[in-house]
């Protein structure tokens, strides 16, 4: 399974980070991926990053304000949110790909991050 | 950025009937690199089809995917009571990838 932690309430242009912890399988094996979930709102791909962490893509909406990383020394996939805004305000999953491919075969619980004054 | 629309929004069915749910790719998507997800209210996303038409492990039958160009559909042949949720396409071909808006099928 894989399991979130780190969300919460933080203010605009304040930063949180989010930890996510996989087990059950060899993490450093599978390209890791962030999805959010406005409240009453579809999925968005946040961002992704490739098993030896060398590939790290973003949705253009977080560059340069967010950071995927990983410790596959310790099953752990990271966000780093600084400038936080409201429209962030999101549950945000953590999902495993499959095969090779940045496909979010398994999915966490998710974690809450609501950006308000 | 590859972009998905979904349609219809809404698609307002009694269970047995037959569902037909569309996602149009703004390009050609790699290798048909595209997968269907279910989601239900209060949880995660369910990988239902991935490969434009290969079922995920455990998935009913009558969940089917299909691809022609940029044109994907995913069609449930008769719907039970616990298919009424709301379904997502994503494209996972071109980093990062996509997902559609969504369409939500109801009772």
């Amino acid at each position: 399974p894989l399991v979130e932690s780190g969300g919460g309430l933080v203010q605009p242009g304040g930063s949180l980070r989010l930890s996510c912890v996989g087990s059950g399988f060899t993490f450093s094996s599978y390209w890791m991926i962030w999805v959010r979930q406005a409240p009453g709102k579809g999925l968005e791909w946040v961002a992704n990053i490739k098993e030896d962490g060398s590939e790290k893509y973003y949705v253009d909406s977080v560059k340069g304000r967010f950071t995927i990383f990983r410790d596959n020394s310790k099953n752990s996939l990271y966000l780093q949110m600084n400038s936080l805004r409201a429209e962030d305000t999101a549950v945000y999953f953590c999902a495993r790909g499959i095969w090779g491919l940045p496909l979010t075969s398994t999915w966490g619980q998710g974690t809450l991050v609501i950006v308000s004054s | 950025e590859i972009v998905l629309t979904q349609s219809p929004g809404t698609l307002s069915l009694s269970p047995g009937e037959r569902a037909t749910l569309s996602c149009r790719a703004s390009q050609s998507i790699s290798s048909s690199y595209l997968a269907w997800f279910q989601q239900k209210p209060d949880q995660s996303p369910r990988l239902l089809i991935y490969g434009a038409s290969s079922r995920a492990t455990g998935i009913p039958d009558r969940f089917s995917g299909s691809a022609s160009g940029t044109d994907f559909t995913l069609t449930i042949s008769r719907l039970e009571p616990e298919d009424f949720a709301v379904y997502y396409c994503q494209q996972y071909g071109s980093s990062p990838g996509t997902f559609g808006g969504g369409t939500k099928v109801e009772i």
